[in-house]
């Protein structure tokens, strides 16, 4: 099972990119890395996903290394209201995603 | 396309009572997920559920708690004899098939539940 770690917290300017880093040394060949984010009181909202390639949507994009031992995701231009609890997880080959603690982003005006 | 639907969005019950959570999946989704979040903590699996099978139970209390997803109708999580421990939000999540390759959850907005 791959296990992630990330950094507890991070700042951003409102309007710079936000870069989100998570290591997961241990994630298996077949192992999709998945990020979601929590923002207060809400449920947990599925940002984006890979394997192997960089993947991008109209949220964000997901570096993900050749070694695939750590990915960054990038929320291009920060706003307000992408302060949030974010998660990256990797999908356990298993029947169920598992939370770590995340990185708590705060963007800042 | 309606998201999953959990109702009700706040729950108070007094301690020794029933709590019934209802989580509709999105639409042609017949898996289940339930997580709970007490205060200030992450999200921890309860139960996966395909329809009229409990698939994985393994975060599940072993009492009180019990979980179905009938062939008609919504997923119910039930909680019975609740105590000031239970207080937390819980959170329904869905997907079409039981592997997550290329296929993410989508999750509901919870029902928060306090018991008085």
């Amino acid at each position: 099972d791959a296990k992630t770690t990330q950094p507890p917290s991070m700042d951003c300017a409102e309007g710079r990119a936000a870069n989100l880093p998570c290591n997961h040394s241990t994630i298996s060949g077949n192992e999709y890395v998945y990020w979601y984010r929590q923002i207060h009181s809400q449920g947990p909202q599925y940002i984006i996903h890979g394997l192997k390639n960089n993947e991008t949507n109209e949220m964000a994009s997901l570096i993900i290394t050749e070694d695939r031992k750590s990915s960054t995701l990038i929320l291009p231009h920060a706003t307000l209201r992408d302060t949030a609890v974010y998660y990256c997880i990797g999908d356990h080959n298993t029947d169920k995603l598992i939370f770590g603690t995340g990185t708590r982003l705060q963007v800042f005006p | 396309n309606a998201g999953v639907m959990q109702n009700p969005r706040h729950l108070v019950r007094r301690r020794g009572q029933e709590a019934r959570l209802r989580c509709s999946p999105m639409k042609g989704h017949s898996h289940v997920y339930w997580y709970r979040q007490l205060p200030e903590e992450g999200l921890k699996f309860m139960v996966y559920l395909q329809k009229e099978n409990i698939i994985d139970e393994s975060g599940m209390p072993k009492e009180r708690f019990s979980a179905e997803f009938p062939k008609e109708g919504p997923s119910i999580l039930r909680i019975q004899q609740v105590v000031r421990g239970d207080s937390a939000a819980y959170f329904c999540a869905s997907s079409p098939s039981g592997k997550f390759n290329n296929s993410p959850l989508h999750f509901g907005n919870g029902t928060r539940l306090t018991v008085t």
